[in-house]
C-alpha cells in the first residue's frame, strides 16, 4: 500500500520562529489534506490541497503532487501551535480511504 | 450543524465485555469513515461506507470488531469480548463524495476506549 513519511519526528521552536513541515508520499494520490491534532485528541482541519500553494494566515502549504510531496509552513510559531500534524493522502486507485502518517510532534517554548 | 458527533467521548470497559460507538457525520456527507489511532501513532483505517453500503475493511478489523450504517446517516462501532490491546482513540470522520471524487474529510473529536 501507499507509504506516507513525514519529516521531522519532532520539532522544538522558539515563540516566533518559522518552520517547514515535509510529507513524501510513495504513490499517485487524489486528495492531501493536512491536520493539526489538539492536545485533546481533535483533528483540526488545516489545509486540503491535493496540489498547489494555499495560505491561510500564519500557515502555508504546497504539494507538488508529480514530485510526491507536500510542505507546510508555519511562520512566526505561537505556542498555541503545538501539537501533532499530520499529513493524510488519499490513494488514487484501488478505493478512497485516506492514510496518515506518523505525524510531525511541535513543541513551541515561550 | 455542528460537525461530527461521536458518543461516548470516553468508555472504560472490563476485559470481556462488548462496547459500542456512535458516529453521527455532517449531515449532508455520504461518506463515512472510522479510524482506531494508539498513542504516538498517526490514525489507522479500519473501514468505510458510501452511504449505508461498507466499501471497504482493513486487517486491523477483527471479526471482533462490526460496523454498521443501517439507514446511512449515522453509524456505529461495537466491539466485542474486548481486550486490552483494543484501548485506544476511535475517530469517525466523514466527507462528501461522488464515484470518481472526494472531498475534504472532517473528523469528530473520538472515542478513547480504555480497556481495564
Amino acid at each position: 500500500g501507499i507509504q506516507v513519511e513525514q519529516s521531522p519526528p519532532d520539532l522544538i521552536l522558539q515563540e516566533g520562529a518559522n518552520s517547514t513541515l515535509r510529507c513524501n508520499f510513495s504513490d499517485s494520490v487524489n486528495n492531501l489534506q493536512w491536520f493539526h491534532q489538539n492536545p485533546w485528541g481533535q483533528l483540526i482541519n488545516l489545509f486540503y490541497i491535493p496540489s498547489g500553494t494555499k495560505q491561510n494566515g500564519r500557515l502555508s502549504a504546497t504539494t507538488v503532487a508529480t514530485e510526491r510531496y507536500s510542505l507546510l509552513y508555519i511562520s512566526s510559531s505561537q505556542t498555541t501551535d503545538s501539537g501533532v500534524y499530520f499529513c493524510a493522502v488519499e490513494r488514487s486507485a484501488g478505493g478512497f480511504k485516506t492514510i496518515f502518517g506518523a505525524g510531525t510532534r511541535l513543541f513551541v517554548k515561550a | 450543524d455542528t460537525g461530527v458527533s461521536q458518543n461516548p467521548r470516553h468508555k472504560i470497559t472490563k476485559r470481556g465485555q462488548n462496547v459500542t460507538f456512535r458516529c453521527d457525520p455532517i449531515s449532508e456527507h455520504n461518506r463515512l469513515y472510522w479510524y482506531r489511532q494508539t498513542l504516538g501513532q498517526g490514525p489507522e483505517f479500519l473501514t468505510y461506507f458510501q452511504n449505508e453500503a461498507q466499501l471497504e475493511k482493513s486487517r486491523l478489523l477483527s471479526d471482533r470488531f462490526s460496523a454498521e450504517r443501517p439507514k446511512g446517516s449515522f453509524s456505529t462501532l461495537e466491539i466485542q469480548r474486548t481486550e486490552q490491546g483494543d484501548s485506544a482513540m476511535y475517530l469517525c470522520a466523514s466527507s462528501l463524495a461522488s464515484n470518481r471524487a472526494n472531498t475534504e474529510a472532517f473528523f469528530g473529536q473520538g472515542t478513547r476506549l480504555t480497556v481495564v
